[in-house]
């Protein structure tokens, strides 16, 4: 039982280059969520989606789109990175109501 | 927005000591959650209490909540070299009580 699992684990990009996280849960979840988390910051929410093909928006948007096609799947896609987007993401999923569960991270740096 | 901020930022105990950390936030909540984050690695889920509730227990954990300070402490009794990590508060809004809004973490230390 993987739980949720992020792909990739790190990744280094040039502004202006455009890339896609993954996150894959095998928890049958309805909701997922992709956080960024700062130094300081603690975590904010980019984006959410409460059940496949629905998708919203969450504190920290700008600059991110995401896509739920399938269930067990949430994608979060950089158009066009920028060095402000240097962070770490997490993706996280629940049922309604339950306790998120967490995947460990993508280490993102844009130069 | 942050909803919550934990105070501590950071702590620094001996082991078998007791490590208390608390959260205050800003508007009404649903839930309060609690997460571990052990660095390197995502954040596990500690305890929950609802806006309904007083205190909750889960092994060595603790959590109180009063929602008329609009606050919640989380005490780890005899701590141990492995409690090392930040711990953070998260808080389940009124209506959409799956949307968390996390403080920005206690960063604990327990020296062996």
């Amino acid at each position: 039982n993987a739980g949720v699992t992020q792909t990739p684990k790190f990744r280094v990009l040039k502004t202006g280059q455009s890339m896609t996280l993954l996150c894959a849960q095998d928890m049958n979840h309805e909701y997922m969520y992709w956080y960024r988390q700062d130094p300081g910051m603690g975590l904010r929410l980019i984006h959410y989606s409460v059940g496949e093909g629905t998708t919203a928006k969450g504190e920290v948007p700008d600059g991110y789109n995401v896509s739920r096609l399938k269930k067990q799947n949430f994608l979060l896609g950089l158009e066009s990175a920028a060095p402000s987007q240097t962070s770490v993401y997490f993706c996280a999923s629940s049922y309604q109501n339950q306790p998120q569960h967490f995947g460990d991270g993508t280490r993102l740096s844009i130069l | 927005s942050q909803q919550g901020e934990e105070d501590p930022q950071a702590l620094s105990i001996q082991e078998g000591e007791n490590a208390t950390m608390n959260c205050s936030y800003k508007t009404s909540i649903n839930n309060l959650q609690w997460y571990r984050q052990n660095s390197g690695r995502g954040l596990v889920h500690l305890i929950l209490i609802r806006s309904n509730e007083r205190e909750k227990h889960s092994g060595r954990l603790r959590v109180t909540l009063d929602t008329s300070k609009k606050s919640s402490s989380l005490l780890i009794t005899a701590s141990r070299a492995a409690d090392t990590a930040s711990y953070f508060c998260a808080t389940g809004g009124v209506g959409s009580n799956y949307k968390l809004t996390f403080g920005k973490g206690t960063l604990l230390t327990v020296n062996p």
